[in-house]
């Protein structure tokens, strides 16, 4: 039951570094989000797919690339890391049927100094 | 846009009582709505859903009910222990073209003393 997994789960990344985080889920999921957590802000999505070669932005895509290559993986990038980008990020992804009910990741805390 | 309120933003009880969470929505046409829990540090983990057709969801010692013309949502504890201590989220999912996305509360921090 592994729903879904985000990889790292920790990232300590220097201004103008990039990285990649990786989001994969085993239920066969058509709908994937990437959103990020920080106090005081709640949760924002920042980009979207909803299915295999597809993406779309959120509420605050700017820095942030992503890519669906394979149904099961949902990836985000940051190109040049920026101090703003300190966050929690959060990977999930949804039914499609009637019930469209989110799962989410474990997270990612990111920070960037 | 639609705006999620969550009151109160932190709320202590001692172990044993009932305890009411509640959730308020501005635009009534939605989806669904999701409560989720939240430990320190983890992730969300989903405790109920009700459809917008629905009243009410029961898992254990939970309840959630839904309001939709309201606007709101209340989840219903009974009987609470330290281990419900985390920090309980809503979520709705709009109906129509938006229904891709969640719009979250920010939350209220739930501590239950022993």
């Amino acid at each position: 039951n592994a729903g879904v997994t985000q990889t790292p789960k920790f990232r300590v990344l220097k201004t103008g570094q990039s990285m990649t985080l990786l989001c994969a889920q085993d239920m066969n999921h058509e709908y994937m989000y990437w959103y990020r957590q920080d106090p005081g802000m709640g949760l924002r999505l920042i980009h979207y797919s909803v299915g295999e070669g597809t993406t779309a932005k959120g509420e605050v895509p700017d820095g942030y690339n992503v890519s669906r290559l394979k149904k099961q993986n949902f990836l985000l990038g940051l190109e040049s890391a920026a101090p703003s980008q300190t966050s929690v990020y959060f990977c999930a992804s949804r039914t499609v049927g009637s019930r469209r009910e989110a799962f989410f990741g474990q997270g990612t805390r990111l920070t960037v100094v | 846009k639609q705006e999620v309120t969550q009151i109160p933003a932190a709320l202590s009880v001692p172990e044993g009582e009932n305890l009411v969470l509640n959730c308020s929505f501005t635009d009534s046409a939605i989806y669904n709505l999701q409560w989720f829990r939240q430990d320190p540090g983890k992730g969300l983990t989903s405790l109920l859903l009700i459809q917008s057709s629905q009243r009410e969801q029961t898992s254990g010692r939970l309840n959630a009910s839904l309001d939709k013309s309201s606007g709101r949502s209340t989840l219903y504890i009974a009987a609470s222990q330290p281990g419900d201590s985390a920090t309980y989220l809503c979520a709705v999912r709009p109906s129509g073209g938006s229904n891709y996305k969640l719009t979250f509360g920010k939350g209220t921090l739930l501590t239950v003393n022993p």
